[in-house]
């Protein structure tokens, strides 16, 4: 079985300051993680992927993942954030085991970044 | 290079009518997924389909909804008989290859309200 837990609903930070979205998984072989960003009444965006090789992932407008094998997580960070970074963020996961289709993904965090 | 359309945008259905919502994948890709996201929460996955195949439907409600990808148009999420607990945004994903590498890319939504 797998799973994604985002243990913030909320993360509030003011343009400029650096953000931190967190995501932890669970899975029985090895991770496929996954970072999207949804706006209000849009489809998902995909923002960025590990999948293997270096940590450090760099996606789409300014932002990078880590993934950390030992704490099982994947934190979503930008160095420096815009107003319009405000949206919602979602992190998933597939295990290399399960069907190749099947995503899971956390519930959400909402990041608001004021001016 | 058109995205993965969704049709319609928005629909209503009185509860014991049936609602379609439709999924044209990006051009190139096979694959199709299905996700449920209720309010306030995150995205569920419900189907996995391949032209003519369902290759995964272990996130389906088991009576009343159905899903196909015929060899030619749209794929089509079938809700029979739908009831308020229906009112949802359905997201199509599509992907160009089976596997768990590859990004899943996600249309606007179709939003349905049951009254």
């Amino acid at each position: 079985a797998q799973s994604v837990a985002q243990p913030e609903d909320q993360v509030n930070v003011a343009e400029g300051n650096p953000l931190t979205v967190k995501c932890t998984y669970s899975v029985s072989g090895n991770p496929y993680l996954f970072w999207y960003v949804q706006y209000p009444n849009r489809g998902l965006q995909f923002l960025l992927k590990y999948i293997t090789g270096d940590n450090l992932v760099k996606g789409s407008y300014g932002f990078e993942a880590e993934f950390n094998k030992s704490q099982t997580s994947f934190h979503l960070k930008k160095p420096s954030a815009l107003v319009s970074d405000s949206a919602l963020y979602f992190c998933a996961v597939r295990d290399t085991r399960a069907n190749a289709g099947k995503s899971t993904f956390g519930d959400g965090t909402t990041l608001t970044v004021k001016p | 290079n058109a995205g993965v359309m969704q049709n319609p945008r928005h629909l209503v259905r009185r509860r014991g009518q049936e609602a379609r919502l439709r999924c044209s994948p990006m051009k190139g890709h096979s694959h199709v997924y299905w996700y449920r996201q209720l309010p306030e929460e995150g995205l569920k996955f419900m189907v996995y389909l391949q032209k003519e195949n369902i290759i995964d439907e272990s996130g389906m409600p088991k009576e009343r909804f159905s899903a196909e990808f015929p060899k030619e148009g749209p794929s089509i999420l079938r809700i029979q008989q739908v009831v308020r607990g229906d009112s949802a945004a359905y997201f199509c994903a599509s992907s160009s290859v089976a596997s768990s590498t590859d990004t899943q890319y996600f249309g606007p939504g179709t939003r349905l309200t049951v009254l």
